[in-house]
């Protein structure tokens, strides 16, 4: 089936420690996205990928990294500079290179928490 | 600032009654707008896209409607099912930009 997975579901960090989060999509979408969704605010925007070698910050990339070296895959590493990592990591993809966004397709999610 | 706001954030209701969840946005030159279903710890379902010169979109038992001048969507849901229970969150992308700005979502309970 085609779809977004994004592993692992559940995942726990001590401070100071970097985590990967995987995402893979089999949608042969160009476009990549993460986004962060804490309680009672809206999901947020950390780093877009339009194409394969290239990504761009979000909204709220500080402590977060990314690289695009496959267009199916889009790892997500949260840093040990990222203040405040517990949150809920979703991927996301759409089938847009350039200027604006089509319908996006969500991953089901991974949970950090940082102990 | 371009922001996007539903209200209520929470809401029940009874099943098989239609029902009306609210979008606002506060800049009307949009590119589009989606409606998304999460359930809870789940990632996000696409429910309907309105694009900018698109009025309404239907899918099933729902419509959702667009209307720019006023910065409103509606998503309708008909004859309400017990398994629409969900959180429903709208976004918006904006003209020129690769991003969704989304609002915090409506929480939908319908009891049985």
């Amino acid at each position: 089936d085609g779809g977004i997975t994004q592993s692992p579901k559940y995942l726990f960090r001590k401070e100071g420690q970097n985590v990967t989060l995987s995402c893979e999509q089999n949608l042969n979408h160009d476009a990549m996205y993460w986004y962060r969704q804490d309680p009672g605010q809206g999901l947020r925007l950390i780093y877009y990928s339009q194409i394969v070698n290239d990504f761009q910050k979000g909204d709220i990339a500080e402590g977060y990294s990314v690289s695009r070296e496959k267009k199916e895959s889009f790892p997500l590493t949260v840093t040990s500079a990222q203040k405040n990592p517990t949150a809920f990591y979703l991927c996301a993809s759409s089938v847009g290179t350039s200027g604006n966004t089509g319908e996006l397709f969500f991953g089901e999610g991974s949970r950090l928490t940082v102990l | 600032k371009q922001e996007v706001t539903q209200i209520p954030a929470a809401l029940s209701v009874p099943e098989g009654e239609n029902l009306v969840l609210n979008c606002s946005f506060t800049d009307s030159a949009i590119y589009n707008l989606q409606w998304f279903r999460q359930d809870p710890g789940k990632g996000l379902t696409s429910l309907l896209l309105i694009q900018s010169s698109q009025r309404e979109q239907t899918s099933g038992r729902l419509n959702a409607s667009l209307d720019k001048s006023s910065g409103r969507s509606t998503l309708y849901i008909a004859a309400s099912q017990p398994g629409d229970s969900a959180t429903y969150l709208c976004a918006v992308s904006w003209g020129g930009g690769n991003k969704l700005t989304f609002g915090t979502g409506t929480q939908l309970k319908v009891e049985l």
